[in-house]
């Protein structure tokens, strides 16, 4: 069985900052990583996600992640947030069969 | 292909009524899967189906829940005899058969409120 724990169920930040939104998870098979965002009263978004090859994966607007096999990890980053980041962001991983998704953490960035 | 789609997008109902929600895959998607997120929790899988056979069905899905995908494309999500405590949004989302691409790609949503 997998599980995801985020970290931080609410990280406040300045616009122009970094931010950093913590994934970890525990499974026992080889797993396939996903971050998602939830805007108020929408479905989810897929962000990004780690399927293979490089550790590293990036998104069209500016976050990346890097898979850590040995720190069970899946962390979140960007270099700079704006206002419109402001969202819920859902750390997700799949053995194959399903979706688990973490609790999310809420970005709230402020000018 | 527009995406998964979900109806209807909201649902109000009073408690003990009978309501039932649609979800249309990606059309090439084989797989089939409903959540169940409430406020403040991420979502939580409730069952999934490959092609027209339920292959998973989550403890939280109690005997008032009931889940088809008669031809394998579109699924409908049935709670019987509702509860406040079923008050929830309900995503619906399709995958390929191999996890390639976008992945599991999720509807909008339908939010039922019970009263």
């Amino acid at each position: 069985a997998q599980s995801v724990t985020q970290l931080d169920s609410q990280v406040p930040v300045f616009e122009e900052a970094p931010v950093e939104l913590r994934c970890n998870y525990s499974s026992s098979v080889s797993v396939y990583l996903f971050w998602y965002v939830q805007y108020p009263n929408q479905g989810l978004q897929l962000l990004l996600k780690y399927l293979s090859g490089s550790t590293l994966v990036e998104s069209i607007n500016g976050f990346e992640a890097e898979f850590n096999k040995s720190q069970t990890s899946f962390h979140l980053r960007k270099p700079s947030v704006h206002i419109s980041d402001t969202a819920e962001y859902f750390c997700a991983v799949s053995g194959g069969n399903k979706l688990v998704f973490g609790a999310g953490t809420i970005l709230r960035v402020k000018s | 292909d527009t995406g998964v789609s979900q109806d209807p997008r909201h649902k109000i109902t009073k408690r003990g009524q009978n309501v039932t929600f649609r979800c249309d895959p990606i059309s090439e998607h084989n797989r089939l899967y409903w959540y169940r997120q409430t406020l403040g929790q991420g979502p939580e899988f409730l069952t999934y189906f490959q092609n027209e056979a339920q292959l998973e069905k989550s403890r939280l899905l109690s005997d008032r829940f009931s889940a088809e995908r008669p031809k394998g494309s579109f699924s409908t999500l049935e709670i019987q005899r509702t509860e406040q405590g079923d008050s929830a949004m309900y995503l619906c989302a399709s995958s390929p058969p191999l996890l390639g691409g976008d992945g599991y790609t999720f509807g909008s949503g339908t939010r039922l409120t019970v009263v």
